[in-house]
């Protein structure tokens, strides 16, 4: 069967500190995986998908990025997090049409 | 573009109460639609799915019609658990690689 693993489960990380989320897909090859984000209250903001090795797409601008260096391997990075950086980052992958997430990512930016 | 629009929160219900949540979208085709269920502090997982006009969806309790008439696809159950308390979004896609979120709807049963 196939798993999504995502982590840190949690992160508090400074203003102006460099970021990296991790997340990982076992049992299945050449997933599209998605990263997304979700404020305080509010719903889900997809921020980067990837159909394939070193295909990224970006829905928003951003000083957050993605990279993809390996099939079932998706990152998420910031080079200097921002105050409005904070939310709750989740992870997800699909083949055909549903999508299947991981536990998320709580990031505090102070 | 494709959006999808649900009903606002947050909706407070008693313990075997009837809840719907109302979701309609707009798309340029014939999306799939389907529902997630988001416990605290945990991700979302997948509640039910159609995929074609008239379908039906269910799960745990849980219906949703796909109705292609009226551009919805509302989420119902008739009688809630406490269990059931947690963020609800309703989502589309289309032959794309994109899954669109609703705002999500936040449900709280009370014993």
């Amino acid at each position: 069967s196939q798993t999504i693993h995502q982590w840190p489960a949690t992160l508090v990380q400074p203003v102006g500190s460099p970021l990296s989320l991790e997340c990982t897909v076992e049992g299945t090859s050449n997933p599209n995986l998605y990263w997304y984000r979700q404020a305080a209250g509010r719903g889900l903001q997809l921020l980067f998908y990837s159909v394939g090795i070193g295909q990224i797409s970006s829905e928003v601008p951003q000083n957050l990025s993605a990279s993809r260096p390996q099939d079932r391997q998706f990152i998420l990075s910031s080079k200097k997090l921002l105050l409005s950086d904070s939310g709750f980052y989740l992870c997800a992958w699909s083949r055909t049409f549903e999508a299947f997430f991981g536990q998320g990512t709580r990031l505090t930016v102070v | 573009g494709n959006s999808v629009t649900q009903m606002e929160g947050p909706v407070t219900l008693s313990e075997e109460a009837f809840l719907t949540i109302n979701c309609t979208y707009t798309a340029t085709g014939y999306p799939s639609l389907f529902w997630y269920v988001q416990y605290p502090g945990e991700g979302l997982q997948l509640l039910l799915k159609a995929t074609k006009a008239d379908d039906k969806g269910s799960n745990k309790g849980f219906e949703a019609t796909y109705r292609k008439e009226t551009t919805s696809f509302h989420l119902e159950k008739g009688s809630v658990q406490v269990s059931d308390s947690a963020v609800y979004f309703c989502a589309l896609r289309l032959n794309d690689y994109k899954l669109s979120f609703g705002a999500g709807t936040t449900v709280t049963v009370r014993a």
